[in-house]
């Protein structure tokens, strides 16, 4: 069965950081794209950002809302996602979603380009 | 690209046809994705391609559309489907949501 299990969430203060992980089995991890979606209380999902794999270089694309204090990696050898995020505000309190992207080469993809699945997600709340 | 979603909520019956609309600001050929979730869980994926089912997806959920506008029908609501529905889009970067359409029991 494929799966996602984030964790790392909590109460941060206003500036602080923190490190979400998300931990991927039942499918070849080292394949797939990586993305962060996160959902504030009562609000729709935002997408936060990308991970390629190792064939695209693990290369990383953010929201504008996040780049510059986000960051995405990923250890294949532990079939891990990381979401480091620095100087978080207020406004970052949300459930964040570890979620499986694509499976592509460096010239085509042989997945679609949907979100599926998705972790259970894991609460952060940005608070002093 | 931003997605609207129309309407943001509908009340309806089990065994109503339901139809959400979400329309781009820019062509995003088929690539446009549909999610379902339900109150404190994962959003859960559906349809790609605009139009294609996730194998396990009931047949009454349906989707069409290209460019700019496109929809997502329920052709027989269940008690099941009361949730609230994201389009997503997945032409470019980055990769936006609608603001979603929550179905609530009438």
């Amino acid at each position: 069965e494929v799966q996602l299990a984030e964790s790392g969430g909590g109460l941060v203060q206003p500036g602080g950081s923190l490190r979400l992980s998300c931990a991927a089995s039942g499918f070849t991890f080292s394949d797939h794209y990586m993305d962060w979606v996160r959902q504030a209380p009562g609000k729709g999902l935002e997408w936060v950002g990308r991970i390629t794999n190792k064939a695209n270089s693990y290369t990383t694309t953010y929201a504008a809302s996040v780049k510059g204090r986000f960051t995405i990696s990923r250890d294949d050898s532990k079939n891990s996602l990381y979401l480091q995020m620095n100087s978080l505000k207020t406004e970052d309190t949300a459930v964040y979603y570890c979620t499986r992207g694509p499976y592509c080469s460096s010239t085509t993809c042989y997945s679609g380009r949907w979100f599926d699945p998705w972790g259970q997600g894991t609460l952060v709340t940005v608070s002093s | 690209i931003q997605l609207t979603q129309s309407p943001s909520s509908l009340s309806a019956s089990v065994g109503d046809r339901v139809t959400i609309t979400c329309r781009a600001s820019q062509g995003i050929s088929s690539y446009l994705a549909w999610y379902q979730q339900k109150p404190g869980k994962a959003p859960k994926f559906l349809i790609y391609a605009a139009s294609t089912l996730q194998s396990g997806v009931p047949s009454r959920f349906s989707g069409s559309g290209s460019g700019t506008d496109f929809t997502l029908t329920i052709s027989s609501l269940q008690p099941e489907d009361f949730a609230t529905y994201y389009c997503q889009q997945l032409n470019s970067y980055p990769l936006t949501f609608g603001g979603g359409t929550k179905v609530e029991i009438k």
